[in-house]
């Protein structure tokens, strides 16, 4: 099983700021990572697939990278809107298909 | 637009089944694969199967083989998952959400139901 770790657990941060958040891979998975936000008492709601591309919609200050086993999400300008839980999910090496713990974004 | 409307909340008892639907609507039900995640109170993203509409062939996570069953109703286009000998633990949101198709590749999960919450208590 390909087990997803995110880092950090809380990010705390100021609105306007730029949050990076990492998501690394126990073994290779290439570009088949996705992103997801959570809000409470909510489903999640993809942001990011196949690494880098944006899902319709999602405003063009999330950005992701990376490939293989080290990815990052970065939203350059945090929104009100942007405080949530953000999850990171591999679907290369299946089943199963694997989520990380989740990094919440909380205001500071 | 694609929506997955799942059934509302249930509570069990210990050792009891639950049945959970999930109604597709918006697209073609039998293209694109549904799976099942849950998410115990304050806690992460749990993978737990999926199923493939056209075949109703299934892919399982092995901690819930042998007590899970996820099947489908084409002519309605609803997907059901059913855990039986329920236990404290299994105290969850379980979530539908549907993989990006063709049937044919391993891809994102770009849409998400609405969750149902699964409580078992005596």
């Amino acid at each position: 099983e390909t087990v997803m770790t995110q880092s950090p657990a809380t990010l705390s941060v100021s609105p306007g700021e730029r949050a990076t958040l990492s998501c690394r891979a126990s073994q290779n998975i290439n570009y088949n990572l996705a992103w997801f936000q959570q809000k409470p008492g909510q489903a999640p709601r993809l942001l990011i697939y196949g690494a880098s591309t944006r899902a319709t919609g999602i405003p063009a200050r999330f950005s992701g990278s990376g490939s293989g086993a080290e990815f990052t999400l970065t939203i350059s300008s945090l929104q009100s809107d942007d405080f949530a839980v953000y999850f990171c999910q591999q679907y290369y090496n299946w089943p199963p298909w694997t989520f990380g713990q989740g990094t919440k974004v909380e205001i500071k | 637009q694609v929506q997955l409307v799942q059934s509302g909340a249930e509570v069990r008892k210990p050792g009891a089944s639950v049945k959970v639907s999930c109604k597709a609507s918006g697209y073609i039900f039998s293209g694109y694969h549904i799976h099942w995640v849950r998410q115990a109170p304050g806690q992460g993203l749990e993978w737990m199967g999926r199923i493939n509409p056209t075949s109703g062939g299934a892919n399982y996570a092995q901690k819930f083989q042998d007590r899970v069953a996820m099947t489908r109703d084409t002519s309605i286009s609803t997907a059901y998952l059913e855990l039986s000998r329920l236990k404290s633990d299994d105290t969850a949101v379980y979530f539908c959400a549907r993989e990006q198709g063709p049937l044919n590749m391993i891809l994102h999960f770009d849409n998400w139901g609405q969750g149902t919450l699964v409580t078992v208590s005596s």
